[in-house]
């Protein structure tokens, strides 16, 4: 069965910080994606990449970066220069290929991050 | 492009009732999802609906339903509501393909009293 584990229930930085969100998967799959989703205050989950299983590029997205190696099963989530704006709830998650994994994401337990300014 | 509506956004209900939430998923989005965040089970996934079908169910009792519209719209129905049924439901559409992304709607916000 698939799983998402994040380690980290909590961060706390100061502003202009560098801060990394671990995130690992297990999925028997050959095939699948994984996400970062970020959950402000709002509630509102808030898409911010996606990835699939065959592609291992890093990717850079202004002060965003991810690291996708799939050897360690990890897709981890830097953000560079933190700013208060980003604290927020980040969760990764999994969606697997098949019909049985029509529309769900298994997600991890989410890491808090506060920035202090 | 508006986003993911869902109504509505507070919600008090009593243990034995019954209530139905709502979602409107992005224009030319035929897939919508749902999910309950709890603070002790985190983000947990109850069904898929695709083209007015349930493609995908996940692990909740019986109480928990839903349906979709010709128009793409879902509803979710709890009956015979329990005190742990108290959380943020959110529903997601998605294009359609069972990888595409998901948009998330902002949620509603259920307490059983």
């Amino acid at each position: 069965a698939q799983k998402v584990t994040q380690a980290q229930t909590e961060i706390s930085v100061v502003e202009k910080e560098d801060v990394t969100l671990d995130c690992v998967y297990e999925t028997r799959d050959t095939t699948y994606y994984l996400f970062w989703y970020k959950q402000p205050p709002s509630g509102e989950l808030v898409f911010l990449i996606r990835r699939n299983s065959f592609d291992e590029q890093n990717e850079i997205s202004g002060r965003y970066s991810w690291n996708f190696q799939k050897s360690t099963s990890s897709f981890n989530f830097t953000i560079t220069a933190s700013q208060v704006v980003d604290s927020a709830v980040y969760f990764c998650a999994l969606s697997e290929s098949g019909g049985t994994s029509y529309g769900k994401l298994t997600f991890g337990q989410g890491t808090i991050l506060t920035v202090h300014p | 492009k508006a986003g993911v509506t869902q109504t509505p956004r507070y919600l008090i209900k009593t243990r034995g009732q019954q209530v139905t939430l709502s979602c409107s998923p992005i224009s030319g989005h035929r897939s919508v999802s749902w999910y309950q965040q709890t603070p002790g089970q985190g983000l947990q996934f109850l069904f898929e609906y695709f083209s007015e079908t349930q493609r995908n169910k996940g692990n909740f009792p019986g109480r928990f339903s839903g349906r979709q519209f010709s128009n793409s719209r879902s509803e979710m129905n709890v009956s015979t509501l329990e005190l742990g049924d108290s959380a943020l439901y959110l529903c997601a559409s998605a294009v359609g393909g069972y990888t595409d992304t998901q948009y998330f709607g902002p949620g509603t916000r259920l307490t059983v009293l």
